[in-house]
C-alpha cells in the first residue's frame, strides 16, 4: 500500500485565491511527522510546513497551513492569497518515528499552476 | 538557501562510466539522505548516514555505493552508469533521525547518461 497518496496530479487556482492540495496516508506507527516540500521549476526542495501526529494544533508558517485530520489520515496544504510564485510542484511526505524514522515517504506530487 | 550544498549541479556522462556526487549538510546536522528523482519512480530513498555510520538502504543498486566523512560530507558513486540512471539526485541533512526531524534538501545534482 502507498504510504502517501496525492490524487490531484494538477491544480489551477486563481491569483490571491486559496488552494487546498490533497494529501492522505498510511501508518499504524503512533509516531510520525507530515512535511510537505515545494518544488519550482529550477529543481531544488523547498520544506514548507510541517505537522507532528501529537500536535494538538494545526500548524501553520505563513501563507501555508496544514489542515491536519488525524481520524481520516489526512493532511492536506492550505495555500492562502495565491501567487504567481507559488506555482510548482507541491510534495507531501511522512517519516514514521519508530518504525522507518531514517525515511521519508513521497507522494506522487501535485503541480500547481496559478493563474494571474 | 536551505544550507545544504551539492556538487556538481549538472553531470553528463556516459553508460559505463562512474561519477561521484558530493554533499556538505547544514551545519551541525549529522544525518545525510540521498533521494533519487525520476520521471517514472518519484522520489526514491537510497541510503542514509548518521555521524559517519550507515543507517538505512532503500532501493539502492549494487552499483550504487556511498559513505560519510568525518567532517560529515557525503559523497554518492555510481558506476557502471545506464541510461536509465539519468535523475535528479538530491541530498538532504537534519540534525537527528527523528520523526519530527524536518529534512533539509540541497539543490540536487541533475545527471546524464548519455
Amino acid at each position: 500500500a502507498q504510504k502517501i497518496t496525492q490524487t490531484q496530479p494538477g491544480m489551477f487556482v486563481q491569483e490571491k485565491e486559496a488552494v487546498t492540495l490533497d494529501c492522505t496516508y498510511d501508518t499504524s506507527d503512533p509516531s510520525y511527522g507530515l512535511f510537505w516540500y515545494k518544488q519550482p521549476s529550477s529543481g531544488e526542495m523547498i520544506f514548507l510546513i510541517y505537522q507532528g501526529s501529537y500536535d494538538q494544533q494545526n500548524a501553520t508558517e505563513g501563507r501555508y497551513s496544514l489542515n491536519f485530520q488525524k481520524a481520516r489520515k489526512s493532511a492536506n496544504l492550505v495555500i492562502s492569497a495565491s501567487q504567481l510564485g507559488d506555482s510548482a510542484m507541491y510534495f507531501c511526505a511522512m517519516r514514521e518515528g519508530q518504525t522507518g524514522a531514517n525515511n521519508l515517504f513521497f507522494g506522487t506530487g501535485t503541480r500547481l499552476t496559478v493563474i494571474p | 538557501d536551505s544550507g545544504v550544498t551539492q556538487t556538481p549541479k549538472h553531470l553528463i556522462t556516459a553508460t559505463g562510466q562512474r561519477v561521484t556526487l558530493r554533499c556538505s549538510p547544514r551545519s551541525g546536522d549529522l544525518s545525510v539522505y540521498w533521494y533519487q528523482q525520476s520521471l517514472d519512480q518519484g522520489l526514491q530513498f537510497l541510503i542514509q548516514y548518521y555521524n559517519g555510520e550507515e543507517r538505512a538502504k532503500g532501493n539502492i543498486l549494487e552499483r550504487f555505493s556511498a559513505q560519510q566523512f568525518p567532517d560529515l560530507h557525503s559523497e554518492l558513486n555510481l558506476s557502471s552508469l545506464e541510461l536509465g540512471d539519468s535523475a535528479l539526485y538530491f541530498c538532504a541533512s537534519s540534525f537527528t533521525e527523528g520523526a519530527n526531524e524536518k529534512l533539509f534538501f540541497g539543490s540536487g545534482t541533475q545527471l546524464s547518461v548519455l
